[in-house]
C-alpha cells in the first residue's frame, strides 16, 4: 500500500497566488519529510525538509507546515511564479535510513501568468 | 562540479531484450541509490550502495534485475530480460553521507519495453 499519500495529482494557480499541497503518511517510524522539486527532463531535487520536532520550516517562499498528530505535512508556496511550473513530491524516511526515501505520487503545478 | 550523470536517457526496446543502464555519481559520493518511477505512481527506491556494496536491495523487483558498482565507482543496472511492466523512469542519485537527507538525483533514464 501507498505510504505516502499526497494530494491534490495537478493544481493551477494564478500568479501571485498560494500553492498548497498535501501529504499524509501512516509510518510513526517516519521521521524526515522532504520536498523534491522537478523540472521537465531534469531530476528531482531537493526543495525543504523538515523533522517532526518542529511544526513549521520556511525558506523563502516556501513553507513546510508538520503536523505530527495529524500525521500530515504540507507545502505552502507563497506568490506563486510561472518559474515554479513543476511537479512537487513529498517524501519521509526512518532514522537511520535517511536516504531511503518514500515518496508520495507527485503534484503537477502550473502557475499561470 | 559536474553532477549525476546517467546513460541512455531514453532507451526502447521490445519485451524479452536486455537493457543496461549506466550512472556516474558525483565524485566522492559513497552511496548510490537507484529509484524507479512508473508512469503516474510514486518514485520507488530500488536499492543502495555503499561503495562497491549492496547496502540494500530491498526494493529490487524481481532477480531480472542486477545492479552493480565495481571498484565503488560508476554503477550498472541491467534488466534482463525486460518486461512491459519495466518501462519507466529510472533515476540514480548519490549522496556524500548517508545519513543527511540531500540525495543529488540524475535526470534520469527512461525505458520504454514494447
Amino acid at each position: 500500500q501507498q505510504q505516502v499519500k499526497q494530494s491534490p495529482q495537478s493544481l493551477i494557480v494564478q500568479k501571485g497566488g498560494i500553492s498548497i499541497i498535501n501529504c499524509a503518511y501512516e509510518n510513526t517510524a517516519f521521521d524526515y519529510f522532504p520536498w523534491y522539486q522537478q523540472f521537465p527532463g531534469k531530476g528531482p531535487a531537493l526543495l525543504i525538509a523538515i523533522r517532526p520536532d518542529v511544526s513549521e520550516k520556511k525558506e523563502g517562499r516556501f513553507t513546510i507546515s508538520f503536523n505530527k498528530s495529524a500525521k500530515q505535512f504540507s507545502l505552502h508556496i507563497m506568490d506563486s511564479q510561472p518559474g515554479d511550473s513543476a511537479t512537487y513530491f513529498c517524501a519521509a524516511s526512518r532514522r537511520g535510513a535517511t536516504n531511503k526515501l518514500i515518496f508520495g505520487t507527485g503534484t503537477l503545478l502550473a502557475v499561470q501568468p | 562540479e559536474a553532477g549525476v550523470t546517467q546513460f541512455p536517457s531514453h532507451s526502447v526496446i521490445e519485451k524479452g531484450q536486455t537493457v543496461t543502464l549506466r550512472c556516474d555519481p558525483i565524485s566522492g559520493h559513497d552511496n548510490l541509490y537507484w529509484y524507479r518511477r512508473v508512469m503516474g505512481k510514486e518514485i520507488k527506491f530500488l536499492l543502495h550502495f555503499v561503495k562497491e556494496s549492496k547496502q540494500d536491495e530491498s526494493g529490487m523487483p524481481n532477480n531480472r534485475f542486477l545492479a552493480e558498482r565495481t571498484g565503488g565507482t560508476y554503477s550498472t543496472l541491467k534488466v534482463q530480460p525486460a518486461e512491459l511492466e519495466d518501462s519507466g523512469v529510472y533515476f540514480c542519485a548519490s549522496s556524500q553521507e548517508r545519513v543527511t537527507g540531500e540525495l543529488f538525483f540524475g535526470e534520469g533514464s527512461r525505458l520504454t519495453v514494447l
